[in-house]
């Protein structure tokens, strides 16, 4: 199965807000309500940020959000902060016969 | 809070099989609510999934590793472990273990072990 399609990069200004698409197709993001979202600092394991396309788990801060339309998922930062500049991941689970997993390329979040 | 823990060689000759286990503490692997995976990213790319097993036995793999992948559980000792047949260096890799909820949530993950492979 092909990888689901994020932008290499995207960056923004502390205080501003960016959105990180993640398209795939209507074998995976677009039948399903499950797709999450990972943040990961160098040299770090992943971290779980948005669950089941848009709920955030205890912990993580609500200037994090995820969203869906059509093949698309969505993460979107509100309020960039320092510490968000990472790599971000997204995940779509791709049923059709058997249960499987595909995640993006991944982002590079700079912020400036 | 569960922690999970990577552990195997570091070091694994091409054309032999990579194996690693997976220590589950703070949590039963037997709970039944979640499954427990494996996914790998190479040294500067991203994340690939590999598979997942439920405490039962069942099994999920990436189509295009399947060929290669045998995961297996063992709920005495709390462990899950992966076998990866002929390896290449293609397969040098930092390797995950996670727990993971409805299919795709990675609730919580193993700090990574790497795994180069090379004569």
């Amino acid at each position: 199965q092909s990888a689901l399609t994020q932008p290499a990069s995207v960056s923004g200004s502390p205080g501003q807000s960016i959105t990180i698409s993640c398209t795939g197709t209507s074998s995976d993001v677009g039948s399903y309500n499950l797709v999450s979202w990972y943040q990961q600092h160098p040299g770090k394991a992943p971290k779980l940020m948005i669950y089941e396309g848009s709920k955030r788990p205890s912990g993580v801060s609500n200037r994090f959000s995820g969203s869906k339309s059509g093949n698309t998922a969505s993460l979107t930062i509100s309020g960039l902060q320092a510490e968000d500049e990472a790599d971000y991941y997204c995940c779509s689970y791709a049923g059709s016969s058997t249960p499987h997993v595909v995640f993006g390329g991944g982002t590079k979040l700079t912020v400036l | 809070q569960v922690q999970l823990q990577e552990s195997g060689p570091g070091l694994v000759k091409p054309s032999q099989t990579l194996s690693l286990t997976c220590t589950v503490s703070g949590g039963s692997i037997s709970s039944g609510d979640y499954y427990w995976s494996w996914i790998r990213q190479p040294p500067g790319k991203g994340l690939e999934w590999i598979g997942y097993i439920y405490y039962s036995g069942s099994t999920y793999y990436n189509p295009s590793l399947k060929s290669r992948v045998t995961i297996s559980v063992d709920t005495s000792k709390n462990q899950f472990s992966l076998k990866l047949s002929s390896v290449t260096a293609a397969d040098t890799a930092v390797y995950y273990c996670a727990r993971v909820s409805h299919w795709i949530t990675m609730t919580s993950w193993g700090q990574g072990t790497l795994v180069t492979v090379s004569s």
